[in-house]
Order: C-alpha cells, then sequence, then structure tokens
C-alpha cells in the first residue's frame, strides 16, 4: 500500500487567486493522478502526472487552468489558476499499486472560492 | 458515450441486514471493475477489484458480482454494521487519453445503516 499526503488540507481563497495544492507519497511512483469532486458527484480525472515528461490531461482540462509539476517520483503538485467560485470542489491525488490496478487516494484538498 | 450509474437515492437498511449496492455501466467493455469505500472529508479507499472472466469475488463480509452480459455489478454487504455508512463507488478501467489505463468512477451510493 502507499500513504499519501496532501497540503494543505483546505483553503478558502479569492476569486482571480491561484492556489498550488501538493501531493507526497511514501514510495517512488510512476504515475500519479489529479482528480476533481464537485459537490455531490463523482471524481473526475483531470491529469496524470509521470515524472520526467507533462501532465497528460483529460478532455475537458487544460495546462494553463491546471499546471501540474512532478520533480520526482515521490512528489507532485497541481495548481489551481486564476480561480473562480466554479473551481470551488475537492481535489485528490492518487496513485496506483504496483502489480495491481487499485488506487490509493489522498485524504484531498477541500477548496473554497469566494 | 461511456456511462457508469449507480443509485444516487441513499440506501437506509436495518443493522444485521444485508446490503445490495448496483452499478450498471454502457458503452464500456472493462477488464475490471472495482468498488471504493468514501466517508466524508476522506479520499475514497480500495475493497474489491472483479475482473471479466471472474463471476463473484468475496472478502470477509463483502461480495461483489460481475455480470458483463448485463453490464451490471452488485455490491453486497452482509450483517452490515452502523460503521459500514459510507458512500460506496464503482469504478471502471479506462484509457487514458495518453495511453494506460484510467479509472472511470460511478457517482456513488450512499449506504447509512441504522440501528
Amino acid at each position: 500500500s502507499a500513504v499519501i499526503s496532501q497540503k494543505p488540507s483546505r483553503d478558502i481563497c479569492q476569486r482571480g487567486t491561484s492556489l498550488t495544492i501538493q501531493c507526497q507519497v511514501d514510495s517512488q511512483v510512476t504515475m500519479m493522478f489529479w482528480y476533481r469532486q464537485q459537490p455531490g458527484q463523482s471524481l473526475t480525472l483531470i491529469a496524470t502526472a509521470n515524472q520526467g515528461s507533462e501532465a497528460t490531461y483529460e478532455s475537458g482540462f487544460v495546462i494553463d487552468k491546471f499546471p501540474i509539476s512532478r520533480p520526482n517520483l515521490t512528489f507532485s503538485t497541481l495548481t489551481v489558476s486564476n480561480m473562480s467560485p466554479e473551481d470551488s470542489s475537492i481535489y485528490l491525488c492518487s496513485v496506483e499499486a504496483q502489480l495491481a490496478n487499485e488506487q490509493f487516494f489522498g485524504p484531498g484538498t477541500r477548496l473554497t472560492v469566494l | 458515450s461511456q456511462k457508469i450509474e449507480q443509485n444516487s437515492e441513499a440506501l437506509n437498511i436495518q443493522e444485521g441486514k444485508t446490503a445490495t449496492l448496483t452499478c450498471n455501466y454502457t458503452n464500456y467493455s472493462p477488464a475490471y471493475l472495482q468498488w471504493y469505500r468514501q466517508d466524508p472529508g476522506r479520499g475514497p479507499v480500495f475493497l474489491l477489484l472483479i475482473r471479466e472472466n471472474e463471476k463473484e469475488k468475496r472478502k470477509e463480509r463483502l461480495k461483489v458480482t460481475f455480470d458483463t452480459t448485463l453490464k451490471q455489478s452488485l455490491f453486497h454487504i452482509t450483517a452490515s454494521q452502523p460503521a459500514d455508512s459510507a458512500t460506496y463507488l464503482c469504478a471502471l478501467e479506462g484509457i487514458l487519453t495518453g495511453g494506460g489505463n484510467k479509472l472511470t468512477f460511478g457517482t456513488g451510493t450512499q449506504l447509512k445503516v441504522e440501528l
């Protein structure tokens, strides 16, 4: 299993500002995933972050809005840029288990944009 | 388009009974299906994975079935306890935009087990 921590756990931000969310894993992993979970909704994959290459974004998500860094095999950041109230959501990072298909999730970052 | 459906209405059952949650999907041919549990304010926690060639899988009080003809999975919790109260998500394997596998999640069903 993998233990994942995220910072911050929650934040309240003003419209037009940016927030960077950190994700730390206790072991080296190839792929890290960033999800968004809007109120009452399920998880939607934003992008996949591989170390040493640019993140791959899913349909509906773009790098300018959600830039991602992956400087090493245990760490990634997701920035939510130029925020609006519609960005209020829980943001989760996850990793895939080695030799298995299950995913381990961080505790999430609850973002509220005023 | 691909779609995963779970009962959006909360399921309330009495302690000791069996809870049965449903996951239906369309326009998918997943190699496997997973079930996760999510508590308020927490990330999802993996429970079970079942492959397309498996009809049923069990883990302690949990049982999952996978019918690829009906395109449906059933998730059972026997002898339910108040501690089982949570939202349960099903997730199907999909293809990542850049290659590799990804998970697509259903909307989840909230289960409440009452004394």
